[in-house]
């Protein structure tokens, strides 16, 4: 069964303390790997898609890896405003579930000034 | 370009009675999904459309939830007799292809 594991579940961080959110999963055949940020009370907002193990992808304090079984996001010297919950999903690429994304948990990330 | 909206954001109903949320998608956008998502968990996927063809439903969607998307524009998602399991937010997005999703705002259900 395709599935998402996301650690850790809550992390705290002082502002400028860099640390790496980990997402590992299970799927037969991968299509793309998504991260998302979700604040309180609203929709999950799109950061990244990764396609193949090794790619990278940056965004202002952010970067997402992939390996073959895992992918991590590194928060390098954050800020109070990144604090939010940090979801990871797979899209799978065989037989009709070529849609729907399979979500994580989530890890909810705190950042005190 | 607006984003995905969805209409109501917050939706209090009595068990027993019928309810139904609205999405409009990014305007570009061929596919349209609908996900539900409890406190403390990922989003899950009920359903999802290709223009206005339904190509996929999760065995969460059940009988007493249907879907629709006439002409492939916006989409209605409906729940009859609502029970309280039926709580959560729910959550609609919008794609090009099978590529990444945007999210809508949600609509958040209280059946008490």
């Amino acid at each position: 069964e395709d599935q998402v594991t996301q650690s850790p579940e809550a992390l705290r961080l002082q502002e400028g303390e860099s640390s790496s959110l980990n997402c590992s999963y299970t799927v037969s055949g991968l299509r793309g790997l998504f991260w998302y940020r979700q604040d309180p009370g609203k929709g999950p907002e799109f950061l990244f898609t990764l396609y193949s193990a090794g790619e990278e992808k940056e965004k202002e304090r952010l970067k997402a890896t992939l390996t073959k079984k895992e992918s991590f996001l590194h928060i390098t010297a954050p800020k109070p405003e990144d604090s939010a919950t940090y979801l990871c999903a797979v899209q799978a690429n065989y037989g009709g579930s070529q849609g729907n994304l399979i979500f994580g948990k989530g890890t909810k990330l705190s950042v005190k000034p | 370009d607006t984003g995905v909206s969805q209409d109501p954001r917050h939706k209090i109903t009595k068990r027993g009675q019928n309810v139904t949320f609205r999405c409009d998608p990014i305007s570009e956008h061929n596919r349209l999904y609908w996900y539900r998502q409890t406190l403390g968990q990922g989003p899950e996927f009920l359903t999802y459309f290709q223009n206005e063809a339904q190509l996929e439903k999760s065995r969460l969607l059940s009988d007493r939830f249907s879907a629709e998307r006439p002409k492939g524009s916006f989409s209605t998602l409906e729940i009859q007799r609502t029970e309280q399991g039926d709580s959560a937010m729910y959550l609609c997005a919008s794609s090009w292809a099978n590529y990444e999703q945007y999210f809508g705002p949600g609509t958040r259900l209280t059946v008490t």
